[in-house]
């Protein structure tokens, strides 16, 4: 089984802070997601990584930057957390190649900005 | 643009009663369609898709889903709901001429709770 591991399940963090958010994943996947869950929004596309140093902007990239030095990991940035981020992120993998492969994703991390 | 649609943000259900969660889709061609379940504290989990084929699909804990090319429709359905079902569900979809594995749309979620 896959296993998408994202280290924190809670977080809070103050207003203009630095936060970084981790997410590991065991099965060799080439692309990695983060995104940002909101109660009647859905799931957003904050950034996507199709390989290591690879990254395209999602729907909101405001706010945020991503790190990829290895493939099985995957750092979502807050280069200066504001109120407006406090939501749960989550972290996806899936492999390249299979037709319509689906996402796995981590537990998600609820993050709070005050 | 594509979009996906959930028309409901809850459905109530008795247990033992069939249920139905209502998905319908805006995408140029034919899409990739999926089910997702999240369940409380927990990331989403996939259910089952489509890609092609026999329009009724089935899937993980006794879900199936019925494509309607006609309606661009997906509805998420089971014969018999079960307390445990009890969850959030997102419906899913990409364009398969879509070479950027990125380009997933969800709607956003129904809520099934399924009373004993």
């Amino acid at each position: 089984d896959v296993k998408v591991t994202q280290s924190s399940r809670y977080l809070v963090k103050r207003t203009g802070e630095k936060v970084f958010l981790e997410c590991v994943q065991d099965m060799d996947h080439e692309n990695m997601f983060w995104y940002r869950q909101d109660p009647g929004l859905g799931l957003r596309l904050i950034y996507f990584s199709y390989d290591v140093k690879m990254k395209e902007k999602g729907d909101i990239p405001e706010g945020y930057s991503v790190s990829r030095e290895k493939k099985e990991r995957f750092s979502l940035i807050l280069e200066s957390a504001s109120t407006n981020q406090t939501s749960m992120y989550l972290c996806a993998s899936s492999v390249t190649g299979t037709e319509a492969s689906p996402l796995h994703f981590g537990n998600g991390t609820r993050l709070t900005v005050t | 643009a594509q979009s996906v649609a959930q028309p409901e943000d809850q459905v109530n259900v008795a247990e033992g009663n069939p249920l139905t969660v209502k998905c319908t889709y805006s995408v140029s061609g034919n899409p990739y369609l999926f089910w997702y379940v999240q369940y409380p504290n927990r990331g989403l989990q996939f259910l089952l898709k489509y890609i092609t084929g026999d329009n009724l699909v089935k899937g993980s804990y006794g879900f199936e889903a019925e494509f309607n090319k006609s309606q661009t429709s997906f509805h998420l359905k089971k014969p018999s709901a079960l307390v445990s079902d009890s969850a959030l569900y997102f419906c899913a979809v990409r364009d398969r001429g879509s070479s950027s594995a990125s380009k997933i749309i969800f709607g956003s979620g129904t809520r099934l709770s399924i009373r004993p």
